[in-house]
């Protein structure tokens, strides 16, 4: 069973700080994808990603196929950054697997 | 907008109900994917449809049900309501298949109450 660990649960940050959220999963996967879950409730896809690393604006996602472990960066963090991140793996056709999510509050 | 349309946004009623859920995927995306949010749980997959055919099923409860019709709207079918059925219910699509093929669009969610 693939099992989906997300660190930390909850962080708490100053505006413009440089955030790391962590994602680590124990099989190997064919795709990883990072979410993001505002406060009302919306879910975004922030990135899909199976090797090497990607790039959007102020968000970087990195992934460690051999290590099993995905990073999830924000430069210059901004309160309107505050929400749950969100990583989901898959492994080949089988449907994704979630992880609990880190809550993210960006403090002015 | 991810121009994935979930109806209605909310909804209460009582335990024994029965209750749908509606999903327009966005254009051009033949796949439909059903999720349940609870406090407790996080995201949880339900079922999957591909051009109007059941292509993944996670644990969905025999009391839902869920179908994808021609035009590819996708409703999902809660009866014999519980009160632990409350929760957010997410309709996503992608293009292709599986979610490896393509990035996956989420609607706002369907978030029910059983009172």
């Amino acid at each position: 069973k693939n099992e989906v660990e997300q660190s930390p649960q909850n962080l708490t940050a100053q505006e413009g700080e440089f955030i790391t959220i962590n994602c680590s999963y124990s099989v190997g996967i064919s795709a990883l994808h990072w979410l993001q879950q505002h406060p009302g409730g919306g879910i975004v896809s922030l990135f899909m990603l199976s090797s090497g690393k990607k790039k959007h604006g102020r968000l970087i996602a990195t992934i460690n196929i051999q290590e099993k472990h995905s990073s999830l960066h924000i430069t210059a963090s901004h309160p309107r950054d505050s929400a749950v991140y969100i990583c989901a793996v898959r492994v080949g056709n089988t449907p994704l697997v979630f992880g609990k999510g880190t809550r993210l509050s960006v403090i002015a | 907008d991810s121009g994935v349309t979930q109806t209605p946004k909310h909804l209460i009623t009582a335990t024994g109900q029965r209750v749908t859920l509606r999903c327009s995927p966005r254009s051009g995306d033949l796949s439909v994917y059903w999720y349940q949010q609870s406090l407790d749980q996080g995201l949880q997959f339900l079922i999957q449809y591909y051009n109007g055919e059941e292509r993944a099923k996670g644990n969905i409860l025999e009391r839902f049900s869920a179908q994808q019709f021609p035009d590819l709207h996708s409703e999902l079918n809660l009866s014999s309501l519980e009160l632990g059925d409350s929760a957010l219910y997410f309709c996503a699509s992608s293009v292709g298949r599986t979610a490896n093929t393509g990035e996956l669009f989420f609607g706002e969610g369907s978030r029910l109450t059983v009172l």
